[in-house]
């Protein structure tokens, strides 16, 4: 069964430092998205992406961040200089349509990003 | 302003028990409402999703309910399993001007223990 992927699994950085997040969607998904979990809080929406544009972002999504998707396959997330408080589980996520009421994001097992 | 929240906290409960867990929410306007479970360190899995049309949905031995009036929903687990235990989370996506759907809006989670 297709699945999305997320490297790393675990990321360790200095604060200042820039970190980009890996991911690579199901095939045939045109949807993607980003979603953070600070440890013991809840997940949290970062920003949507389709057709090589933001489609919508949340405040958390400052100037900080940026998505790419630089080939047919990965989509990454950059933090240019991580703070402390950057230090959380980030999820990526794809659909394979983004409108209509009950489209279906699958969701990769994250990577857990630890800023000191 | 949009929430979710979710009731308990966390739950143990012996294996082959039933459960009840509990979500209500002020996101308008609504388009759907979604449970996941996300076992430790992994991204949510989809159980299932429910317009407001619908009262009930089930997927195996797991049975949601949506009550739109009062913007209530639950998540039942009959005969529970080891493999239950998990967090459970509540997730409803606002609905976009266009009637497409929006972004989601994720409860903390209610925790689960299933012991032996």
């Amino acid at each position: 069964e297709p699945e999305v992927t997320q490297t790393p699994s675990h990321q360790v950085t200095q604060m200042g430092q820039e970190v980009i997040l890996r991911c690579v969607p199901i095939s045939n998904h045109l949807y993607f998205y980003w979603y953070r979990q600070i440890l013991g809080q809840k997940v949290e929406f970062l920003v949507s992406f389709y057709n090589n544009e933001i489609s919508e972002k949340s405040e958390i999504f400052d100037d900080q961040f940026s998505v790419e998707r630089p080939d047919g396959s990965n989509f990454t997330l950059k933090i240019r200089s991580t703070k402390l408080e950057d230090s959380a589980m980030y999820f990526c996520a794809s659909s394979a349509s983004g409108t209509g009421l009950l489209y279906e994001q699958y969701f990769g097992p994250g990577t857990r990003l630890t800023v000191t | 302003k949009n929430q979710v929240e979710q009731s308990p906290q966390s739950l143990i409960i012996l294996e082959g028990k039933n459960c009840t867990l509990q979500c209500n929410y002020t996101v308008s306007p609504f388009s759907n409402l979604r449970w996941y479970k996300q076992d430790t360190g992994r991204g949510p899995v989809s159980l299932t999703i429910m317009t407001f049309s619908e009262n009930t949905k089930s997927n195996g031995r797991y049975t949601a309910t949506l009550d739109a009036d009062t913007k209530q929903s639950s998540l039942h687990i009959t005969a529970s399993q080891l493999s239950d235990s998990a967090s459970y989370i509540c997730v409803v996506s606002v609905r976009n001007y266009g009637g497409s759907q929006g972004n989601l809006i994720f409860g903390k989670g209610t925790k689960l223990s299933v012991k032996p």
